[in-house]
């Protein structure tokens, strides 16, 4: 069974904290997104990584960086929380594909609050 | 740019109720359209997707069809079920090889017995 995991599901932190969220995924996959969702504003892509030390931005980096040293993790890092980055996060997975038809696996989320 | 455009909800039916959420859709190309699901305290999983135009998707009762001539993906389903309540997304991924899929808002669906 695919697997897409998130290292926590709620996280409450301080503003002006670094924050890390982790995103493993065991299928193998080039490709891994993370999100943020909004009540109103649906998803929206923060950065991608299409293999090992790639990135790209998404509509909406500012105020994060990603890492990616190994094919089956992906890291987003808030360098300096605030309180609008509270949301909730997603991460996804998927193969590469031309044209691209292959499925997004998703994780189950991290809710993170900024105080 | 590419773009999703569905209603937010929330749509709220009584069970075995016909269903139908409008989708539509702006992209160059010749982009894959989908439809995720996501579960109360869930992550998202995909429900149905076509690929080319005039394909149908079809699962778990669901089905939509790829119409380019009005780039719509309209998502119905025939009898609903309290199980079916949750948030519908359409999405599109655009031609290229890196899966870049741009979301709609999602549509909150509630099903009452």
């Amino acid at each position: 069974d695919v697997k897409v995991t998130q290292s926590s599901r709620y996280l409450v932190k301080r503003t002006g904290e670094k924050v890390f969220l982790e995103c493993v995924q065991d299928m193998d996959h080039e490709n891994m997104f993370w999100y943020r969702q909004d009540p109103g504003l649906g998803l929206r892509l923060i950065y991608f990584s299409y293999d090992v030390k790639m990135k790209e931005k998404g509509d909406i980096p500012e105020g994060y960086s990603v890492s990616r040293e190994k094919k089956e993790r992906f890291s987003l890092i808030l360098e300096s929380a605030s309180t609008n980055q509270t949301s909730m996060y997603l991460c996804a997975s998927s193969f590469v594909s031309t044209p691209s038809t292959d499925t997004q696996y998703f994780g189950p989320g991290t809710r993170l609050t900024v105080l | 740019g590419d773009s999703v455009t569905q209603m937010e909800g929330p749509v709220t039916l009584s069970e075995e109720a016909f269903l139908t959420i409008n989708c539509t859709y702006t992209a160059t190309g010749y982009p894959s359209l989908f439809w995720y699901v996501q579960y109360p305290g869930e992550g998202l999983q995909l429900l149905l997707k076509a690929t080319k135009a005039d394909d149908k998707g079809s699962n778990k009762g669901f089905e939509a069809t790829y119409r380019k001539e009005t780039t719509s993906f309209h998502l119905e389903k025939g009898s609903v079920q309290v199980s079916d309540s949750a948030v519908y997304f359409c999405a599109l991924s655009d031609s290229g090889g890196y899966q870049k899929v741009t979301f709609g808002i999602g549509t909150k669906l509630q099903v009452i017995p």
